[in-house]
């Protein structure tokens, strides 16, 4: 069936370099992605989303790129700091019902 | 700031007995979903609430589960009998707008079931 994957299950960085969290999606009718970061022992929290209509979009500290072309989606985190440990996961949603499909997640590990 | 409120944190059962859990979504969302989340995994979707009407439940247990939303506000999930594959976190999410609109899902903190 359709699914959401990630290519990286653990990705370790150093305080204050960039990250970048990779998702790839193989249903070309999704039209809505979002990324969750998810504490231990926490629900998730959302972070950002874009549209099929967009391929990039900016908030605070965090970047999403979409390329539709190769269904690929990603995350990308500037000055990643301590309180950015967490698991990542991508989401797409397809068709009219407003249903998430979520990948298996990336740890992200900020070492000092 | 609203927050999406869920009960119990924890439970621990023995199998063959029922459980129940409890959310309560962040006022004016007239969907809600239910989700199961193992260990090391992403959120599964169990069932979709929109107001008191399921929109999906195609992925629910039903010989076990059973999902209720009886005045489109707060939300029963309760599974009977509680099997050992059952053990994982339990996530309550909700959002505003129809099936239509583009918004994210608000989590609650989950219930983590560990059955014995």
């Amino acid at each position: 069936g359709e699914s959401v994957g990630l290519h990286l299950p653990t990705l370790s960085v150093q305080e204050g370099d960039n990250s970048i969290i990779n998702c790839a999606y193989s249903n070309s009718a999704s039209d809505y992605f979002i990324w969750y970061k998810q504490e231990s022992g926490k629900g998730p929290q959302f972070i950002i989303d874009i549209r099929s209509n967009m391929d990039k979009r900016q908030g605070q500290r965090v970047t999403v790129l979409l390329n539709k072309t190769v269904k690929h989606l990603s995350l990308q985190i500037a000055a990643t700091q301590p309180g950015d440990s967490a698991v990542y996961f991508c989401a797409e949603n397809t068709g009219t019902a407003s249903k998430l499909t979520f990948g298996t997640g990336t740890r992200l590990q900020v070492t000092l | 700031e609203a927050e999406v409120a869920q009960s119990p944190r924890y439970k621990i059962t023995e199998k063959s007995q029922a459980v129940a859990f409890w959310c309560d979504p962040i006022s004016g969302h007239a969907t809600l979903y239910w989700y199961r989340q193992i260990l090391g995994q992403g959120p599964e979707l169990l069932v979709q609430f929109q107001d008191e009407s399921v929109v999906d439940d195609s992925q629910l247990p039903k010989d076990r589960f059973s999902a209720e939303r009886l005045k489109g506000v707060d939300s029963t999930l309760k599974i009977q009998p509680a099997e050992l594959g059952d053990s994982a976190m339990y996530l309550c999410a909700t959002r505003t707008g129809g099936s239509t609109s583009y918004n994210e899902q608000f989590f609650g903190p989950g219930t983590r079931l560990t059955v014995l």
